[in-house]
């Protein structure tokens, strides 16, 4: 069985430009998460989505971050404008139920460079 | 912020069993008690998780003391490639709100001595 999948693995980038990062999560899991942890930080929660629907975005910084899962599948996380602070790996897990008794599984990460 | 209170880093020498603490005083009645790690240059990986009681798998076991307000992961025979940062974390059982999402601390990080 595959696991979570994350594109690209590695994204360097210039302030100012635009970047798409891209999760798989693993098949049926309808939970699918976004992390993130900048330089010296712990890991922080992004948003979740169940299914094609954002359950919370509460993680989210600012409105330069916009998360997508159309049909439910795949993710795609887009900052635009990228600014400098927003270097950092981007990480993604699914998990397949919501509760405490799940485990998540998480990918391999997106290290993103803005320069 | 992480309800779990963890050491900033351990120390271990190859092919001995180690100890990793956690305390989660404020625990509820509906949290379990997740184990994850993160090896370096990696996303975090699962290890174990438990309720009430003690719980062994291929990787780890973990034991929950009675009055949950504290656990230990225990790897019974440590390698080099056990090295990594361990993350304690409770995840409510019942889903509502932001708790379906994990919440990481600092965690402890793991040196393994050959």
């Amino acid at each position: 069985e595959a696991g979570v999948t994350q594109f690209p693995s590695h994204s360097v980038i210039e302030k100012g430009q635009t970047v798409t990062l891209r999760c798989d999560p693993i098949s049926g899991h309808d939970n699918l998460y976004w992390y993130r942890r900048v330089m010296g930080k712990e890991i922080k929660f992004l948003l979740h989505f169940v299914k094609e629907s954002k359950q919370d975005e509460s993680g989210m910084p600012n409105n330069r971050f916009l998360a997508e899962r159309t049909g439910g599948t795949y993710s795609t996380l887009k900052v635009q404008p990228a600014e400098l602070e927003d270097s950092g790996v981007y990480f993604c897990a699914s998990s397949q139920d919501l509760g405490g008794y799940t485990e998540a599984f998480f990918g391999q990460g997106t290290r993103l460079t803005v320069v | 912020d992480a309800k779990t209170t963890q050491p900033n880093s351990m120390e271990s020498n190859e092919e001995e069993p180690v100890h990793l603490p956690c305390n989660h005083s404020t625990i509820s009645g509906t949290d379990y008690i997740h184990w994850y790690r993160q090896l370096p240059s990696q996303g975090p990986e699962y290890v174990i998780h438990g309720l009430t009681s003690n719980v062994n798998n291929r990787m780890a076991s973990l034991a929950i003391a009675e009055d949950r307000k504290s656990s230990t992961l225990i790897l019974h025979r440590a390698t080099l490639r056990d090295a990594a940062v361990y993350y304690c974390i409770l995840r409510d059982v019942y889903y509502g709100g932001s708790q379906g999402n994990l919440i990481f601390g600092k965690g402890t990080k793991l040196s393994v001595k050959p």
